[in-house]
């Protein structure tokens, strides 16, 4: 185990539900990230939050919205999905080293969650 | 921009047969490169990065790579292939020399190594 977890593992919901991908890490990094794995696509960058505060957001749509609440917990609330949303969502977290400017640090990821959305 | 070239959907090798899988990379200033392998049903897992120094890099599992800046090449090695490396294989680059954290991945590679 990398000591990221997600939770839940799978995830079926409806066009207008509302619901919560939760990540936590074990490691005492201090930088998380979001990313969507969806078929026959590289992996998307979603999120970067770096002590607390989102560094990165790239293009997401609003139906996305994360919550970094503190360093060990992430979060990304979902509401009114498309189909097309249906994917593995991948939680990340490194510790950026302050010295080599925070560029250096490899990321862990968690198992992730299988969202399908109907 | 940076981004990740995988030439190969799939690659297959008998056991006990060395493996390469291919990556290429383009980013506009110097590169931080990694590759990571996920078995079904679960996350990514680092193998191994390169970041300065000695350009052939060893990793995890027994595996290794080697990075060849004219090239602009990482491909991932190992001498002698094992069933249990059947999987898929992400490799991913970060320019070092801007302020993104974000690694952008390859499509992946999926090894199949029979026994």
């Amino acid at each position: 185990e990398t000591g990221v977890t997600q939770t839940p593992r799978h995830l079926v919901m409806g066009m207008t539900n509302k619901k919560s991908l939760k990540c936590e890490q074990h490691l005492g990094h201090n930088a998380m990230y979001w990313y969507k794995q969806s078929a026959k696509k590289p992996l998307e960058l979603m999120f970067v939050y770096s002590l607390e505060e989102r560094v990165e957001n790239n293009s997401v749509p609003s139906r996305f919205s994360p919550e970094c609440p503190n360093s060990s917990h992430l979060f990304l609330h979902l509401h009114t999905l498309q189909p097309e949303d249906s994917a593995l969502y991948l939680c990340a977290s490194s510790q950026e080293d302050r010295l080599a400017g925070g560029k250096r640090d490899t990321q862990y990821f968690g198992p992730g969650t299988r969202l399908t959305v109907l | 921009a940076q981004s990740v070239a995988q030439p190969e959907d799939q690659v297959n090798v008998a056991e006990g047969n060395p493996l390469t899988v291919k990556c290429t990379y383009s980013v506009s200033g110097n590169p931080y490169l990694f590759w990571y392998v996920q078995y079904p049903n679960r996350g990514l897992q680092f193998l191994l990065k390169y970041i300065t120094g000695d350009n052939l890099v060893k990793g995890s599992y027994g595996f290794e790579a080697e990075f060849n800046k004219s090239q602009t090449s990482f491909h991932l090695k190992k001498p002698s292939a094992l069933v249990s490396d059947s999987a898929l294989y992400f490799c991913a680059v970060r320019d070092r020399d801007t302020g993104r954290r974000a690694l952008t991945f390859g499509s992946g590679t999926r090894l199949q190594v029979q026994p």
